[in-house]
Formats: C-alpha cells, sequence, structure tokens
C-alpha cells in the first residue's frame, strides 16, 4: 500500500525559473496539503485541497505561489519566479476524510533549492 | 506569542531513560493534537495523535494531554539512540483542518 508520494525528490532552480512539485496522496485519501519546512523551522502550512478544489489557502503567499488538485492526477504546488527565499523543504500530507482531527501522513518531501 | 511552543533542545538523555518532551498551544479551541518524529532530511512520521484529556499510551510512547493548561507532552520510555530525533508538535484546531506546528525539539539518546 503505497503512502503519499511526492517528485521530484531534490529540484535545483536559478533565479527567475518556475518550480513545479507533485504529490500524490495515499490511496484512499482525497485531501491534501501542502507544508513548507525553511531549514531548522518548524512546518508551515500553505494550502488545503480537495479533487478540484481550494479549500484553504491562508498559508499560501498571495502571489507567485499556486496549487491544484486536478480531477485526474497529482496535486501541484507552483512557484513562478523563484527566489532563494524559497529554498526549503515542501512536503505534503493527505487525510481520508474531512474532519480536522483526521491524521495526516506525509510524503518524503521535495528540497528545492534556489540559485 | 507562537501558538505552538516547544523548547528546542537539544535534549540529552542515557540510554534506557525516559525522554519527556513538552508542548504548548495558545488557541483554546485546538481540538486534535499530533506528535511527529522527524530524523534529519527525512519527512515527518506520525507517532501518536491524542484528542481527550489524559494519558494514551502506544508501546514506549506515551501521550498526555491538559486542555485546562494547555499542554501536551510525550514520554519515550526505554530511550534507544535510533529515538534521537526532532520531535514536532502538532495542533489541530476545531474550525480548520491545517495543523500548526511547533519548531521541534531536538532529543539525543547517548549510548
Amino acid at each position: 500500500n503505497a503512502g503519499v508520494m511526492q517528485n521530484p525528490r531534490h529540484l535545483v532552480r536559478r533565479r527567475g525559473q518556475e518550480a513545479r512539485l507533485r504529490c500524490s496522496p495515499m490511496k484512499g485519501h482525497s485531501h491534501v496539503y501542502w507544508y513548507r519546512q525553511l531549514p531548522e523551522e518548524g512546518l508551515k502550512f500553505m494550502v488545503y485541497l480537495q479533487k478540484e478544489n481550494i479549500i484553504d489557502e491562508s498559508g499560501m503567499p498571495k502571489e507567485r505561489f499556486s496549487a491544484e488538485f486536478p480531477k485526474e492526477g497529482p496535486s501541484i504546488l507552483r512557484i513562478q519566479q523563484v527566489v532563494r527565499g524559497d529554498s526549503a523543504a515542501y512536503f505534503c500530507a493527505s487525510s481520508p476524510l474531512r474532519d480536522p482531527s483526521e491524521e495526516q501522513f506525509f510524503g518524503p518531501g521535495t528540497r528545492l533549492t534556489v540559485l | 506569542q507562537k501558538e505552538v511552543e516547544q523548547n528546542s533542545g537539544p535534549l540529552s538523555v542515557p540510554e534506557g531513560a525516559i525522554a519527556s518532551l513538552n508542548c504548548t498551544y495558545s488557541d483554546r479551541v485546538s481540538q486534535s493534537f499530533f506528535w511527529y518524529r522527524q530524523y534529519s532530511g527525512k519527512s515527518p512520521e506520525l507517532i501518536m495523535s491524542i484528542y481527550s484529556n489524559g494519558d494514551k499510551e502506544d508501546g514506549r510512547f506515551t501521550a498526555q494531554l491538559n486542555k485546562a493548561s494547555q499542554y501536551v507532552s510525550l514520554l519515550i520510555r526505554d530511550s534507544q539512540p535510533s529515538d534521537s530525533a526532532t520531535y514536532l508538535c502538532a495542533v489541530g484546531l476545531d474550525s480548520s483542518y491545517k495543523l500548526i506546528f511547533g519548531s521541534g525539539t531536538r532529543l539525543l539518546v547517548r549510548p
């Protein structure tokens, strides 16, 4: 039973390029959460999505960042015109039901480095 | 004031001892509480969840929740060097689906 999958695991971009991070939730899970972890810091919530819907994007920067979870395929976190401050580990988590108490299970993360 | 606070550590304990990790939170509507373990360079791994006051035990791990005092703790009995990691406390609010994480406590178990 595969867990949460993320790719790529490592991504290097130059300033001004675009970064696309992908997340496939666990089988049977239809809720996806994206978190960002800066070096030596805790995880910060970015966005919560269900299939074809953004439920809560209160943690996502208003500019350059967008997320989607299409009917078919993985969830995508897109960062346009990356800057050095975007360098971080981006983790995706999934849960089965729309319940705040549901446990969230994390993928291996994508480590973004902006040169 | 941070929403979820943890002592950054490192907390150093000898092998076989009990490690006690603490976490306080500021939002009284918090309803769900989680402990994650994160090894360096790896993703968070869920260890325990707790939702009501009292203790919850799972193997060598015991989570304790006191909503009146707004704290949650994690005890690790018979600590092993392989328990050396950063332990993240996460809190879920009643009205939200996002988890609020503390910055983590680094645990070092000395052989």
